[in-house]
């Protein structure tokens, strides 16, 4: 398996523009996470899928972020309008259960000018 | 193994020598444990887990020890290799709950 895929790798775009990133999970993973990264937060969970659902969406910041997962191998996160404050690397990550280990994708690192 | 603000807790470990990089968690409630390794522009890479009915566990060059009482885990590298260089995570999964991670220690292999 190619692992967990992501794009695109680098995004740089400037405030106000609409932003989605793309994640193909490994297949047969029912589990899908999305997190973003930033040196002074660490490694927050956004959002999570289970068989394509979202399960727990507390950690998107505002409603400017949206998840969606409308099969088992593709899903997207969106901002809209983006934010400086949002440059960061996203990363996705994908398991066969909830409790199981994690396969992380190399992340969108993003540039909000 | 927390950080402060936007500098990284760092360990910096003679080639050859043993790492120990240590985690403090939250949740006495928590219930599985995950070691993550991430190099410069990658994704975090699983390396080791545990659950909390188990103390230690044991990988190839890796040991996770869990110490329930002071919630404590610990990640234990043998004779280190510039590889290794990398920052580690600790992540805490809570039943019924999201799984959360630590802000990382950066480990610096000395030549």
């Amino acid at each position: 398996d190619a692992g967990v895929i992501q794009s695109p790798r680098h995004e740089v775009t400037e405030m106000g523009q609409e932003v989605t990133l793309r994640c193909k999970p490994i297949s047969g993973h029912d589990y899908l996470f999305w997190y973003r990264q930033t040196m002074m937060r660490g490694l927050e969970l956004l959002i999570y899928f289970n068989n394509n659902v979202p399960i727990d969406d507390s950690g998107m910041p505002e409603d400017r972020f949206s998840a969606k997962m409308p099969n088992a191998s593709f899903s997207t996160l969106k901002i809209q309008p983006s934010e400086p404050r949002d440059s960061a690397v996203y990363f996705c990550a994908s398991s066969l259960g909830r409790e199981e280990t994690q396969y992380f994708g190399p992340g969108t690192r993003l540039l909000v000018l | 193994g927390e950080s402060v603000g936007l500098h990284l807790p760092t360990l910096s470990v003679q080639e050859g020598d043993n790492s120990i990089i240590n985690c403090a968690y939250s949740n006495s409630a928590s219930d599985y444990f995950i070691w993550y390794k991430q190099e410069s522009g990658k994704g975090p890479q699983f390396i080791i887990d545990i659950r909390s009915n188990m103390d230690k566990r044991q990988g190839q060059r890796v040991t996770v020890l869990l110490n329930k009482t002071v919630k404590h885990l610990s990640l234990q590298i043998a004779a280190t290799q510039p590889g290794d260089s990398a920052v580690y995570f600790c992540a805490e999964n809570r039943r019924d709950d999201k799984i959360i991670f630590g802000k990382g220690t950066r480990l610096h292999i000395l030549p």
